[in-house]
């Protein structure tokens, strides 16, 4: 299956542990970004990266959160202390192009905090 | 920020009755995407459009990219028990230079009646 890969399908943490959530993109896609879902909601843009380069993080929480795409392996979107407030569903979605590209997503890590 | 108003918000219909949902926004974007996400999975792409005025189909889907670039539409035609589900308008700046993440509207619930 080449589509966009993402582990854990579901993560629970306690208040104050660290969430990593894996995101590995389509074959031949360079270009990975995540989204936040919260209930009964659309998606909301976090952040997007290149191979070692956040390009854009205009979406992401100022603290607590950070997102990394290395040379090799996956992208991980990282979430120190979590808080109830961060249960959601985090997407991962990748494309071939940057600026025009139709973007492709994962099914998601489904993250509860207790 | 962009917003993206999705209508309606949720729909009843019968099975065989023809769909239309719209999505309109404050600001121009250069690219629409419409996705449709099933419980427990992410959103599964459906349609590109990146021309204003232009009209794709993708079988019994049709959608429209306004003249203004700021809405589109979605037309689902003799719809079927399988169409159930949450569909998401979705637009992209696409600039070099400007945020290339997705904006999503809040979405529209298909519910089928046999």
């Amino acid at each position: 299956n080449a589509g966009v890969m993402q582990n854990p399908r579901h993560l629970v943490r306690r208040r104050g542990q660290e969430a990593r959530l894996r995101c590995s993109p389509m074959k031949g896609h360079s270009h990975v970004y995540w989204y936040r879902q919260l209930p009964e909601e659309g998606l909301k843009f976090m952040v997007y990266l290149q191979k070692e380069n956040i390009i854009d993080e205009s979406g992401m929480p100022k603290e607590r959160f950070s997102a990394e795409f290395p040379k090799e392996g996956p992208s991980i979107l990282r979430i120190q202390q979590v808080v109830r407030g961060d249960s959601a569903a985090y997407f991962c979605a990748s494309s071939l192009q940057g600026y025009f590209g139709e973007q492709y997503f994962g099914p998601g890590t489904r993250l509860t905090v207790t | 920020g962009q917003q993206l108003n999705q209508s309606p918000q949720s729909m009843f219909i019968q099975e065989g009755e023809d769909v239309s949902m719209n999505c309109t926004s404050s600001s121009i974007f250069n690219t629409w995407l419409w996705y449709k996400q099933d419980p427990g999975e992410g959103p599964v792409l459906l349609i590109a459009l990146y021309k204003a005025g232009e009209l794709t189909s993708n079988g019994r889907l049709t959608a429209q990219f306004g003249i203004t670039r700021k809405d589109s539409f979605l037309n689902i035609s003799a719809s079927i028990p399988s169409d159930v589900g949450i569909y998401f308008c979705a637009g992209q700046l696409g600039t070099r230079g400007g945020a290339d993440g997705l904006t999503f509207g809040k979405g529209t619930h298909l519910i089928i009646q046999p």
